[in-house]
């Protein structure tokens, strides 16, 4: 059974600090890993990963992929208070359409 | 904001009672995927539909169903609700195995009582 694992579970800042986020995964036959925003109902799309060691950016966020110890960052620098959402960690195996399995998320919160 | 579309937005049920969930995938999708997510946790697989066909089911009881039609919109339907099936259902539409095409709808948030 496919499963993710993110850390940590929540996270409080202060506006201008980075954070890390963390996802480690298990999954049968590997396609991708994918990050998502929920800010409130719908989880909106960020980064999906593919192959390892290849930072994918999005201005202040940035993600990365290590596929030999199954784990994935996401960084985000200078965090704003637009950025306190929860960030969902996602993967899909090579058997299972498109659908995915889903971490618990990272509640962070971003204080002024 | 998507093109995915849920209804109603929020809805209260009481225990044993059945309730269906609708959802408008994005125009050009093929493939639609159904979530449950409880409070405090990440989504849940409950199945997925393409081309009017269930394409996958994950550990969700029969009393789950649902159903595709031909302009590729969906339903889920709930029978015998139970108070554990209070949670936000999210649908997410894509182009089969097109995981990057994935977009979700703003969910209908089911309160059983």
């Amino acid at each position: 059974e496919d499963k993710v694992v993110q850390s940590p579970l929540s996270l409080v800042v202060h506006e201008g600090d980075t954070v890390t986020l963390n996802c480690s995964y298990e999954v049968t036959n590997f396609r991708s890993l994918l990050w998502y925003k929920q800010e409130k109902k719908a989880p909106t799309f960020l980064f999906m990963l593919t192959s390892s060691g290849i930072e994918k950016k999005s201005g202040r966020l940035s993600s990365i992929l290590d596929k030999k110890e199954l784990f994935s960052i996401l960084n985000i620098t200078a965090t704003q208070t637009g950025d306190s959402a929860i960030y969902l960690c996602a993967v899909e195996g090579e058997t299972s359409g498109s659908r995915l399995t889903f971490g618990e998320g990272t509640q962070l919160t971003v204080n002024p | 904001e998507t093109g995915v579309t849920q209804s109603p937005t929020h809805l209260i049920k009481t225990r044993g009672q059945q309730v269906t969930l609708r959802c408008s995938s994005q125009s050009g999708h093929n493939t639609v995927s159904w979530y449950q997510q409880a409070l405090g946790q990440g989504p849940q697989f409950i199945f997925q539909y393409y081309r009017e066909e269930e394409n996958g089911r994950g550990n969700f009881p029969p009393r789950f169903s649902g159903l595709q039609f031909p302009n590729y919109s969906s339903e889920l339907n709930v029978n015998a609700l139970e108070l554990d099936d209070s949670a936000l259902y999210l649908c997410a539409s894509s182009l089969v195995r097109r995981t990057d095409t994935q977009y979700f709808g703003p969910g209908t948030r089911l309160t059983v009582l």
